[in-house]
């Protein structure tokens, strides 16, 4: 059964430090996202890959965020320095795509970032 | 910015009962998901409606879409409790930068009662 992977799953963290989240896409998917939710903005895209090639990062703040695909199995999302309105849920997503389109994306089950 | 938005926010009802969910965007798009978040996981996709599909049905699951009036609605029939959590609508829309993005409404938090 294939799905996407996140790790950690839970990060409490002071602020300052450096921050780093993994994702594992579903083998084969060409298009990786990176995703923030929150109770007050909702889920903003962050980060969107195709190939491995950052096709638009508009949504991040680039002072301190960066995200790169280093292999097509690995995703990374880093912060550096953390904040503490950093503190949310982080998700990574993959998709098969094969059309200009978007189609399914799959999820994965999120990193749960806390910055004291 | 979210282009879709979610009517209501928050919806109760008994199990048994039918579920309806509003969408509204507001330009013109490719395709239409609706996709479910049990609390504390991941999104999970429920179903995708083309741009020049009218209605579409998995399962219990009833998606309508008007691009008309740029909404559309998601029916979940005879809801059960499991059926509790958050639905999201996301629209597929081509961008500026000459690719296609998926943006999340806010969502309608359902819980349905035993």
């Amino acid at each position: 059964d294939a799905r996407v992977t996140q790790t950690p799953r839970h990060k409490v963290t002071e602020m300052g430090q450096e921050v780093t989240m993994r994702c594992q896409p579903i083998l084969g998917h060409n298009t990786v996202f990176w995703y923030r939710q929150t109770m007050m903005q909702g889920l903003e895209l962050l980060a969107y890959f195709r190939n491995r090639a950052p096709l638009d990062d508009s949504g991040m703040p680039k002072d301190r965020f960066s995200a790169e695909m280093p292999d097509a199995t690995l995703a990374t999302l880093k912060i550096q320095p953390s904040e503490p309105r950093d503190s949310a849920v982080y998700f990574c997503a993959s998709e098969a795509r094969l059309a200009t389109s978007t189609d399914t994306q799959y999820f994965g089950p999120g990193t749960r970032l806390t910055v004291l | 910015s979210q282009q879709g938005e979610e009517d209501p926010q928050a919806l109760s009802i008994q199990e048994g009962e039918n579920a309806t969910m509003n969408c509204s965007y507001k330009t013109s798009i490719n395709n239409l998901q609706w996709y479910r978040q049990n609390s504390g996981r991941g999104l999970v996709h429920l179903i995708l409606i083309r741009s020049n599909e009218r209605e579409k049905h998995s399962g219990r699951l009833r998606v309508t879409l008007d691009t008309s009036k740029k909404s559309s609605s998601l029916l979940i029939t005879a809801s059960r409790a499991a059926d509790t959590a958050s639905y999201f609508c996301a629209t597929d829309s081509l961008f500026s930068g000459g690719y296609n993005k998926l943006i999340f409404g806010a969502g309608t938090r359902l819980a349905v009662h035993p």
